[in-house]
């Protein structure tokens, strides 16, 4: 069973680097057919996709935050990464990690999710 | 971008049928995926591919997606199916980007 947990710190300064791992276990990064991805939900609202990885290094990122976005992977320890730059308090979110695979149709739906981390960042 | 459309909540009774639309342009070409959220938990993946379920859904969960509106049908409502319920399309048109909808809550009276 795929399991994956976020982790990082919960208070991040304005102007600041957020930045979160995601640890996989039972399966590995380097798998070919996913995509690792990060997700955010600030409180009360809804989810957004901030972007993913496919461990041979290609990204897509939610255009909104390409500016401040950095995804890596790092396949010795199975993890992959999130930096996003220059935080401000509307970046204050529940934080998601998740594996996006693929359908027999060719698309891409999120199978597995991490527990989530808040990250605040103090206005 | 390509925008999903949900409404904000639907009520139902319990042993009733709940039906979740989620809009969006020629959204019948595409397949579209539903994930069920509880307070303090991570989203549950409950349909994908607009009518397929992952091992351990019930039957109760089922989809269906047609020209601009794709459904989350549940049936036999019970107390434990409340909850948000958000729908998700994979985005080719805008070079594989990930889309949610706004999220549905589902309360049961």
């Amino acid at each position: 069973q795929v399991q994956l947990q976020e982790s990082g710190p919960g208070l991040v300064k304005p102007s600041e680097t957020l930045s979160l791992i995601c640890t996989v276990s039972g399966g590995s990064v380097r798998s070919d057919g996913y995509y690792w991805s990060w997700i955010r939900q600030p409180p009360g609202k809804g989810l957004e996709w901030i972007g993913h990885i496919h461990y041979s290094g290609i990204t897509k990122y939610n255009p909104s935050l390409k500016s401040r976005v950095t995804m890596s992977v790092d396949t010795s320890p199975n993890q992959f990464s999130l930096k996003l730059s220059s935080v401000i308090s509307v970046d204050t979110a529940v934080y998601y990690c998740a594996r996006l695979q693929m359908t027999g149709y060719g698309f891409y739906y999120f199978a597995y999710w991490g527990q989530g981390t808040l990250v605040t960042v103090p206005s | 971008s390509y925008v999903l459309t949900q409404p904000p909540s639907v009520s139902v009774a319990p042993g009733q049928t709940a039906g979740i639309p989620c809009g969006g342009n020629n959204i019948g070409r595409t397949s579209v995926h539903w994930y069920q959220q509880k307070p303090g938990q991570a989203p549950v993946l409950v349909v994908y591919d607009d009518s397929d379920r992952p091992s351990g859904i019930p039957e109760r969960f089922s989809g269906s997606n047609s020209d601009n509106t794709a459904t989350l049908t549940i049936s036999r409502v019970e107390a434990g199916d409340e909850a948000d319920y958000y729908c998700q399309v994979w985005d080719r048109s805008s070079d594989h980007h990930v889309v949610f909808g706004g999220g549905t809550k589902l309360t049961v009276l």
